[in-house]
């Protein structure tokens, strides 16, 4: 059960896009349409931004976008804003008959 | 609005057991959804502990499962996390949330395991 692989940072300049990876297995991105991304600001709670892959919660701005492609899930972030600067993390429901969660191990997203 | 709050004593003794309770408000737990727990040490990224059901059945983490319980009274609409034979790699801190996409969260308590 290891944790998903993402890169440990990703940066851009305002109004820029970029892209965070999010790397798994069979077992777990490339099994299930369940993947999750959360931005966790210093000192808060993390904050729900994609779910079911590519689904926005009410209230996310449009800037944000999943996508997936085999055992890779990918957050897009366009139109960079100074706010959006944060940890942001995956996660994926797994296993079949005793089913997980797992977390990936972070991405600092810094705008330039 | 669905809002979750923990509580519990942020200080627990090497091999004693960490207890933890979430209340939730502005829904209820026998409505639906898995209720769960996640934890972050301080300065590292997340971790999934487990969820649990409305109706009671539960899923833990794999590297966890041997010590942990989670249990839901919903009668008081709240629900638990119970992890047992603590250590300092147990010091975090501890999230509830509501579903396996976690979409509300509370605002976490730290634990810090140490004599």
């Amino acid at each position: 059960q290891s944790a998903l692989t993402q890169p440990p940072s990703a940066s851009g300049s305002p109004g820029q896009s970029v892209t965070i990876s999010c790397t798994g297995t069979s077992s777990d991105v490339g099994g299930y349409n369940y993947v999750s991304w959360y931005q966790q600001h210093p000192g808060k709670a993390p904050k729900l931004m994609i779910y079911e892959v590519s689904k926005r919660p009410s209230g996310v701005p449009d800037r944000f976008s999943g996508s997936k492609s085999g055992n890779t899930a990918s957050l897009t972030v366009s139109g960079l804003q100074a706010e959006d600067e944060a940890d942001y993390y995956c996660s994926s429901y797994a296993g079949s008959n005793n089913p997980y969660v797992v977390f990936g191990g972070g991405t600092k997203l810094t705008v330039l | 609005q669905v809002q979750l709050q923990e509580s519990g004593p942020g200080l627990v003794k090497p091999s004693e057991t960490l207890s933890l309770t979430c209340a939730v408000s502005g829904y209820s737990i026998s409505s639906g959804y898995y209720w769960g727990w996640i934890r972050q040490p301080p300065g590292k990224g997340l971790e999934w502990i487990g969820s649990i059901y409305h109706s009671g059945s539960t899923y833990y983490n794999p590297s966890l499962k041997s010590r942990v319980t989670i249990s839901v009274d919903t009668s008081k609409n709240q629900f638990s996390l119970k992890l047992s034979s603590v250590t300092a790699a147990d010091t975090a801190v501890y999230y509830c949330a509501r579903g396996l996409s976690s979409d509300h969260w509370g605002q976490g308590t730290l634990v810090t395991v140490s004599s």
